[in-house]
């Protein structure tokens, strides 16, 4: 399997409803993050959560990060339609320059109006 | 402010032939690096280029990819000879060099779909 795996590969929900991503990682890592890609765009950062972080906020979301499980999660509240797209997290590794990061297969989701 | 532009945004191509792909990062970026997504699986770092030189290039699958950053502006990605299995979304994505922190956030191009038939 791969570092950075994003569950559920596809979720789809109601309008107003709550959706949770959950990301599982294997290495040890720097930091976290969160893209979002919208069909036929590029990828968008969304947050970023350092390891000796446990939980951050940004607007509508919120992220979660347990080192100890290797598990991230990410929580987007009151849900619209136009946050359907699909959501990968990436881990940065520990390097000393740049920020190479590893990718899951992302979750799909998808917002009913 | 531009984002990071990438060209061709489609290209349909047969195998064996030569494709190219261009990407300009974002002024003053100094550090630019190529993804591709294939076949619907996980986003894979391809290289990383650090102005003009490649701070690692472990992801590129074999020889036949070619990457350049020729005066540490914009990065081409050359196939040659393009196959089957190099189908897929070609991501180039930017970052600052001025601070760790800095360098962590990535912005990404929209890719360019390549279709080796």
């Amino acid at each position: 399997s791969q570092q950075g795996e994003e569950d559920p590969q596809a979720l789809s929900i109601q309008e107003g409803e709550n959706a949770t991503m959950n990301c599982s990682y294997k290495t040890s890592i720097n930091n976290l993050q969160w893209y979002r890609q919208n069909s036929g765009r590029g990828l968008v950062h969304l947050i970023l959560i350092r390891s000796n972080e446990r939980e951050k906020h940004s607007g509508r979301l919120r992220v979660t990060l347990d080192t100890s499980k290797k598990s991230s999660s990410l929580l987007i509240t009151a849900s619209r339609a136009a946050d359907t797209a699909s959501y990968f997290c990436a881990t940065g590794l520990q390097e000393t320059s740049g920020s190479r990061l590893t990718f899951g297969e992302g979750t799909q989701l998808t917002v009913n109006p | 402010e531009a984002g990071v532009t990438q060209f061709p945004s489609h290209s349909v191509i047969e195998k064996g032939q030569t494709v190219t792909l261009r990407c300009d990062p974002i002024s003053g970026h100094d550090n630019l690096y190529w993804y591709r997504r294939v076949m619907g699986k996980e986003i894979k770092f391809l290289l990383h280029f650090v102005k003009e030189s490649k701070q690692d290039e472990s992801g590129m699958p074999n020889n036949r990819f070619l990457a350049e950053r020729t005066g540490g502006t914009y990065s081409t990605l050359k196939v040659q000879p393009a196959e089957l299995e190099d189908s897929g979304v070609y991501f180039c994505a930017s970052s600052q060099d001025s601070g760790h922190r800095a360098r962590e956030k990535l912005f990404f191009g929209s890719g360019t779909q390549l279709s080796v038939l």
